[in-house]
C-alpha cells in the first residue's frame, strides 16, 4: 500500500505564474520530508526538503509547506519556468528506520 | 555528480534467468537504496543497506535479493528473472536519519525481461 500519494498524475502552468504540487501521506512515523524533481532518462535530482518540526522551508522559488495535522505538504513554485517542466517526486522519511519512500509523481508542463 | 555508478546501463535479459545489477559509490555513505520506477507507481524502494552485511526489506522485496560485502558497492539481484521485473532501476545513496540530507540518485538501469 502506498504510504506516499501524489494524486495529481499531471498539472500545466502558464510561465510566470504559481506552480502547486500536491502531497499526502499515511505513516504518522515519516518526520522528513523531500521533493524530488526528474527529467526524462535521467535520475531524480534533489530539489528542496522540510523537516516536520517546521512548517515551511523556503529556497529562491520552491518553497514546501507541511501540515501535520492533515498529513499534507504540497510543493509552491513561484514563478514557474519552462524549465521547471519535470516530474516531480515527493518523499518521505522515517529517519529512525532510515527507509524513504516515494510518491508516484507528478508532472509539471510550464508553458511559455 | 554525487560519485555514484549504475551498471549495466542497459539490459535485456530472458525470463527465468539470473540478473545483478550493481550500484558503486565513491562518497563513502553508509546508506544506499534500491528503487524500481514503473508508470503508475512512481517509485518503489526494493531493499536498502545502512551498512555493509545490513540490509533491510523495502515496499517491494519479492523476487529481489541483495548484498553489501564493501561500503561502495551494493548488488541487487533477480534470481530468476520475470516479466514483471522489466522496469528502470534506480540506486541512491545518502543518510536521512539526521533529517538534513538527502539521497542522491544514480543514472538508473533500464531492464526488459523477455
Amino acid at each position: 500500500d502506498q504510504q506516499v500519494k501524489q494524486n495529481s498524475p499531471s498539472l500545466s502552468v502558464q510561465e510566470g505564474r504559481i506552480s502547486i504540487l500536491n502531497c499526502d501521506y499515511t505513516n504518522s512515523m515519516f518526520d522528513y520530508f523531500l521533493w524530488y524533481k526528474k527529467y526524462p532518462a535521467e535520475g531524480p535530482t534533489f530539489l528542496i526538503s522540510i523537516s516536520s518540526i517546521k512548517d515551511k522551508n523556503e529556497d529562491g522559488r520552491f518553497t514546501v509547506f507541511l501540515n501535520k495535522s492533515a498529513k499534507h505538504l504540497s510543493l509552491h513554485i513561484v514563478p514557474s519556468q519552462p524549465g521547471d517542466s519535470a516530474v516531480y517526486f515527493c518523499a518521505a522519511s522515517d529517519t529512525g528506520a532510515n527507509n524513504l519512500f516515494f510518491g508516484t509523481g507528478t508532472r509539471l508542463t510550464v508553458i511559455p | 555528480d554525487a560519485g555514484i555508478t549504475q551498471s549495466p546501463r542497459h539490459k535485456v535479459t530472458e525470463t527465468g534467468t539470473p540478473v545483478t545489477l550493481r550500484c558503486h559509490q565513491t562518497e563513502n555513505h553508509r546508506y544506499m537504496y534500491w528503487y524500481r520506477q514503473d508508470p503508475g507507481h512512481g517509485l518503489r524502494l526494493i531493499h536498502y543497506s545502512y551498512g555493509v552485511k545490513d540490509t533491510d526489506k523495502g515496499e517491494v522485496s519479492d523476487g529481489y535479493s541483495v548484498s553489501r560485502s564493501k561500503t561502495e558497492d551494493f548488488l541487487l539481484t533477480l534470481e530468476s528473472a520475470t516479466s514483471s521485473q522489466t522496469s528502470v532501476y534506480f540506486c541512491a545513496i545518502g543518510d536521512v536519519s539526521g533529517g538534513n540530507t538527502e539521497a542522491f540518485f544514480g543514472q538508473g538501469t533500464r531492464l526488459t525481461v523477455v
